[in-house]
């Protein structure tokens, strides 16, 4: 069954370092979504992306985040200069287009 | 904007016994529900969804919800739990016309044998 995966699973940094996440979407879905869960809250959207574009953003997803499809397959999240409250699970989402199908998440963790 | 309660955030099962997970949510426009499950150090699994038609959907792993339009509610039961279905356990609705999902704050299914 297809599935979507992320990598790295655990990604520890410093602050003020850039990080980057990487997505491999389901292969036939058009629509490419980030999330994240800080330890212990819900689960909040950050930002969708559809035909190489930004669809849709939360107010949590400013000029620190971007969000890149460099090729047919993955779909990356950058954090440019990492703060302590980055801190948290990051979970890549794909859909065609109403069922979203989540990847295992990036713990990501910021000193 | 839409919002999504959950009003338990724990809930402690025996084996075999039923459960009811509580779900309710605020939308001006029309939206579609879905339940999704977590498993420890896992990712978020899609149990269920509603998007129209019948309001009783059957998911996986004899999961079941019941979309209530007049009290906004979409209450996820299972008839009899296994140890496997230790979890948490999250709601969240979307926009009709839109792809942002709302999550509520989660249940924490405990089943104890």
């Amino acid at each position: 069954e297809p599935e979507v995966t992320q990598t790295p699973s655990h990604q520890v940094t410093q602050m003020g370092q850039e990080v980057i996440l990487r997505c491999v979407p389901i292969s036939n879905h058009l629509y490419f979504y980030w999330y994240r869960q800080i330890l212990g809250q819900k689960v909040e959207f950050l930002v969708s992306f559809y035909n190489n574009e930004i669809s849709e953003k939360s107010e949590i997803f400013d000029d620190q985040f971007s969000v890149e499809r460099p090729d047919g397959s993955n779909f990356t999240l950058k954090i440019r200069s990492t703060k302590l409250e980055d801190s948290a699970m990051y979970f890549c989402a794909s859909s065609a287009p109403y069922e979203q199908y989540f990847g295992p998440g990036t713990r990501l963790t910021v000193t | 904007a839409q919002s999504v309660t959950q009003l338990d955030s724990q809930v402690p099962v025996f084996e075999e016994a039923p459960v009811e997970l509580r779900c309710n949510y605020s939308s001006s426009v029309s939206v579609y529900l879905f339940w999704y499950v977590q498993y420890p150090n896992q990712g978020l699994q899609l149990l269920l969804k509603y998007l129209s038609g019948s309001t009783l959907v059957k998911g996986i792993n004899g999961f079941e919800a019941e979309f209530n339009k007049s009290q906004t509610s979409f209450h996820l039961r299972k008839p009899s739990v296994h140890i496997s279905d230790t979890a948490e356990y999250f709601c969240a609705v979307i926009k009709a016309a839109g792809n942002k999902l709302t999550f509520g704050g989660g249940t924490r299914v405990l089943v104890k044998p």
